[in-house]
């Protein structure tokens, strides 16, 4: 079957950094999104990795290894404003998106 | 302006009731989904339909049916309405160019369902 996993949730401090992780498993794979979804809005979309290496995007970061089936999101200097859940979806042979449940992300003071 | 709007963004109703959420992209794409999202936040294909193809989830009861007046539109209606069916419904559209779909998507606002 096809799955996505990634932590629950996640406590950090506002200035640091913090890596969310996701594992995947998919009927071939073209590519792992990652998406941020504020409580009671749309999830919008971060990043998109299909070739294994670090993709930087200002304080936000994306990690894709192929063979391993795994990817990272790294938020750095967070804000409070970070705070939401993060998703990570892997895009399949069929061009289908399965979404893992979310990771929700506290940051606190 | 919006890129994608649906309606209601609330939408509070009795077991057995038919409703219908409507969506709209001003995008241009050429793709449309409904996704339901449920109380543990996973985000669940319903449906994807553009000119050419309706794929459907087969684990959607038949009870939610989506209708296409044209490319900009995807409503989605359901019928007898159920306790189980209470989540948040997203509209969303995507641009698929030939052979090579990115998969981004353009997510509404949502459309939070309770049924009673």
């Amino acid at each position: 079957g096809q799955n996505i996993d990634q932590p629950t949730e996640m406590t950090a401090t506002e200035g640091a950094i913090v890596q969310i992780n996701c594992t995947y498993q998919t009927s071939g794979f073209n590519g792992l999104f990652w998406y941020q979804q504020h409580a009671g809005e749309a999830p919008t979309f971060l990043s998109y990795n299909v070739l294994d290496g670090l993709e930087e995007k200002g304080r936000f970061s994306s990690f894709l290894s192929r063979s391993k089936g795994y990817s990272y999101l790294l938020l750095k200097e967070l804000q409070m404003k970070d705070s939401a859940s993060y998703l990570c979806a892997a895009l399949d042979s069929n061009y289908q998106l399965i979404w893992g449940a979310g990771t929700k992300l506290i940051i606190k003071p | 302006d919006t890129a994608v709007s649906q309606t209601p963004k609330y939408l509070v109703t009795q077991m057995g009731n038919d409703k219908s959420i409507k969506c709209e992209q001003n995008l241009g794409h050429d793709t449309m989904y409904w996704y339901k999202q449920d109380s543990k936040k996973f985000l669940k294909i319903m449906f994807s339909y553009n000119n050419k193809e309706l794929i459907i989830n087969e684990t959607v009861p038949n009870r939610f049916s989506p209708k296409s007046p044209d490319k900009a539109h995807l409503n989605l209606h359901i019928n007898s309405l159920e306790l189980g069916d209470s989540a948040v419904y997203f509209c969303a559209s995507s641009q698929e160019g030939g052979e090579i779909n990115t998969g981004e998507l353009f997510f509404g606002e949502g459309s939070r369902l309770t049924v009673l």
